[in-house]
């Protein structure tokens, strides 16, 4: 089955620590994407990739990092320098960038 | 600059008959695609239905349909035969060929469904 997976599910996470979230995909997309999600709001880009080795700022891509080593995969981290992080976070992929996205379950990440 | 507005923050409808979601967009880009989302409450962004800028009848899968109406910017999504599991937000987004890639989602719609 092809698909985007994204873990953990659920992360929690003390003030001050880094925290780094999973997206793996097998759709053979080249673009990949990371979006933040805040209760009752809309989707807000982070991150995105449109091939290996080469990623761009979204609009909030401040206090996050990324890396695009393989097409499959596309982990965000989440520093201590991101004042709010508690949000969901979704990750999503395309053929390319102007082609319908798919998109993973989503990681919900609390800071206590 | 490239903009999505959904004006319905919630809406209800009857279980059986229609519904229309309103989307409009704004972009000087001639060439562009219109994208439809479902969010359930679990969280997960379901992909929904397409319409390119230069496809000239609207867009259709299965019970959900696009009414493309260039002239007015507008890619609203009409739901037939309503059932308990549509209820969820619905986002609209585009996608604009020119310069650096965007891809703007609106701020959705909630839609119940009343049985």
């Amino acid at each position: 089955d092809g698909g985007i997976t994204q873990s953990p599910k659920y992360l929690f996470r003390k003030e001050g620590q880094n925290v780094t979230l999973s997206c793996e995909q097998n759709l053979n997309h080249d673009a990949m994407y990371w979006y933040r999600q805040d209760p009752g709001q809309g989707l807000r880009l982070i991150y995105y990739s449109q091939i290996v080795n080469d990623f761009q700022k979204g609009d909030i891509a401040e206090g996050y990092s990324v890396s695009r080593e393989k097409k499959e995969s596309f982990p965000l981290t989440v520093t201590s320098a991101q004042k709010n992080p508690t949000a969901f976070y979704l990750c999503a992929s395309s053929i390319d960038p102007l082609d319908t996205q798919y998109f993973g379950p989503g990681t919900r990440l609390t800071v206590l | 600059a490239q903009k999505i507005t959904q004006t319905q923050p919630g809406m209800f409808v009857q279980e059986k008959e229609a519904v229309t979601l309103d989307c409009t967009y704004d972009t000087s880009d001639p060439s562009y695609g219109l994208f439809w989302y479902k969010q359930p409450s679990s969280g997960e962004m379901i992909f929904l239905i397409y319409q390119g800028s230069y496809d000239q009848q609207n867009a259709t899968e299965g019970r959900y349909s696009l009414n493309f109406q260039k002239a007015r910017k507008s890619a609203n999504l009409v739901i037939s035969a309503s059932q308990l599991g549509d209820s969820a937000m619905y986002f609209c987004a585009t996608s604009e060929a020119s310069g650096t890639y965007k891809y703007i989602f609106g701020t959705g719609t909630r839609l119940k469904v009343l049985a």
